[in-house]
């Protein structure tokens, strides 16, 4: 079972630069999740997705932007990057919001 | 703003000790989720606790939920190396069905 799959694993960027994290699920799940998690430190929402063609702000949702044109993917969109954008990306999916959230394996994104 | 807290930060113990981490706020959940994750990969869910007084033991760990559904706690007996990670909770929110996690506890076991 695949679950959640999150490309690249690694990236190393240069101020300014672009890139697109990606991330799919083969669950049907109609909720997909962004998180950032810093060094040492817990999970932050930065944009989640309660089904296709739905997107909605997080926490943390400044410098990024999503899109969910299928169930099945949700990708995250880096437009100008920034050295504070430097941490680990998961993506998480869930059939319902209160159920629980079955996570990827993480991108690892620094920008220097 | 809600906020899960959890306690302690940090945790660092010698294998076969005993300890518990707990998870606490102001709200009340409907339920309560516990995840673990190790270096390198993605959290993955451990139990999930629902109703107010709860306890669910899963090997040598024990969950429990607060009577009033605002808190809960982990127990691990006799902790090993392999029980090293981060362990996050999260509440599911009473009104609207959306998660909130903590920020974690890291235990570290030392052999």
């Amino acid at each position: 079972n695949a679950g959640v799959t999150q490309t690249p694993k690694f990236r190393i960027l240069k101020i300014g630069q672009s890139m697109t994290l990606q991330c799919t699920q083969d669950m049907n799940h109609n909720y997909m999740y962004w998180y950032r998690q810093d060094p040492g430190m817990g999970l932050k929402l930065i944009y989640y997705s309660v089904g296709a063609g739905i997107t909605d702000k997080g926490e943390v949702p400044n410098g990024y932007n999503v899109s969910r044109s299928t169930t099945e993917d949700f990708p995250l969109r880096l437009e100008l990057a920034a050295p504070s954008q430097t941490s680990v990306y998961f993506c998480a999916s869930s059939y319902a919001g209160w159920q629980p959230q079955h996570f990827g394996d993480g991108t690892r994104l620094s920008i220097l | 703003t809600q906020l899960l807290e959890q306690s302690p930060q940090f945790l660092s113990i010698q294998e076969g000790e005993n300890l518990t981490v707990y998870c606490n706020s102001s709200s009340v959940f409907s339920s309560l989720q516990w995840y673990r994750q190790e270096p390198g990969e993605g959290p993955v869910l451990l139990v999930t606790v629902v109703t107010g007084g709860e306890v669910k033991k899963l090997k040598r760990l024990t969950f429990q939920f607060g009577d009033a559904r605002k808190d809960s706690s982990l127990h691990i007996t006799a902790a090993q190396p392999g029980d090293t990670g981060l362990y996050l909770c999260a509440g599911v929110m009473n009104r609207d069905d959306k998660i909130i996690f903590g920020k974690g506890t890291r235990l570290h076991i030392l052999p």
